[in-house]
């Protein structure tokens, strides 16, 4: 069974780097990864996304190794902001055809 | 620019009733997707809509359907409401790239539907 999976939950302080894996098996060989944050009663927020090797914007970077069965997530010095639930998507085969998978969410809690 | 709007933002039905629920996509956007996201779960993927037909679909029975009209909304109708159908439905818009199905999506705040 195509699934995603991630840490259910991490804690970190104001200041530090939080990295998120996520392991993704039969992953499309032609789409992105991309990761999602939430707070409570919104909808997702795009972070970033990318292809392979290394991806980073001026909020996150996203690691991603050859042969794409994980993705890394880096938040690098963490404020209490970012306290929310984050997500990867991917698409992965599931019966006769690929659809846009998330994975169940790693809840990160940043302490002061 | 107004991003995703969905409306009702909240939405109470009885067992067995059907719902629609409305989506305007973000400017520029022709690709619409529909979530469903239980409690303390990820979003599942219902379907998505471009050029007014269905091109995914997720693993949801029959009585998810929906539509996208001409201005690129769209709506998701349930049909015999379930229990089980109680969540957040959000809805996603994208613009369509040939060679790739995964584009930066934006999300909107979501329906909390919740069906007694």
């Amino acid at each position: 069974l195509a699934k995603t999976t991630q840490p259910i939950s991490m804690d970190s302080y104001e200041g530090q780097e939080v990295n998120i894996t996520c392991s993704h098996n039969n992953i499309a060989t032609n789409d992105y990864i991309t990761w999602y944050q939430q707070f409570p009663s919104q909808g997702p927020r795009f972070i970033i996304q990318g292809y392979k090797t290394k991806v980073t914007n001026e909020v996150a970077s996203l690691f991603i190794p050859a042969d794409r069965k994980s993705s890394t997530l880096s938040l690098p010095r963490v404020s209490l902001s970012d306290t929310a639930v984050y997500y990867c998507l991917v698409e992965l085969r599931t019966g006769g055809s690929y659809i846009p998978t998330f994975g169940r969410g790693t809840s990160l809690i940043v302490h002061p | 620019d107004a991003g995703v709007t969905q409306s009702p933002t909240h939405l109470i039905k009885t067992r067995g009733q059907q719902v629609t629920l409305r989506c305007s996509p973000k400017s520029g956007h022709d690709t619409v997707s529909w979530y469903q996201q239980a409690l303390g779960q990820g979003p599942q993927f219902i379907f998505q809509y471009y050029e007014e037909e269905e091109r995914q679909r997720g693993n949801f029975p029959d009585r998810f359907s929906g539509h996208q009209f001409p201005n690129y909304s769209s709506e998701l109708n349930v049909n015999a409401l379930l229990l089980g159908d109680s969540a957040l439905y959000l809805c996603a818009s994208s613009l369509f790239l040939l060679g790739t199905k995964n584009t930066e999506a934006f999300f909107g705040q979501g329906t909390r539907l919740t069906v007694v």
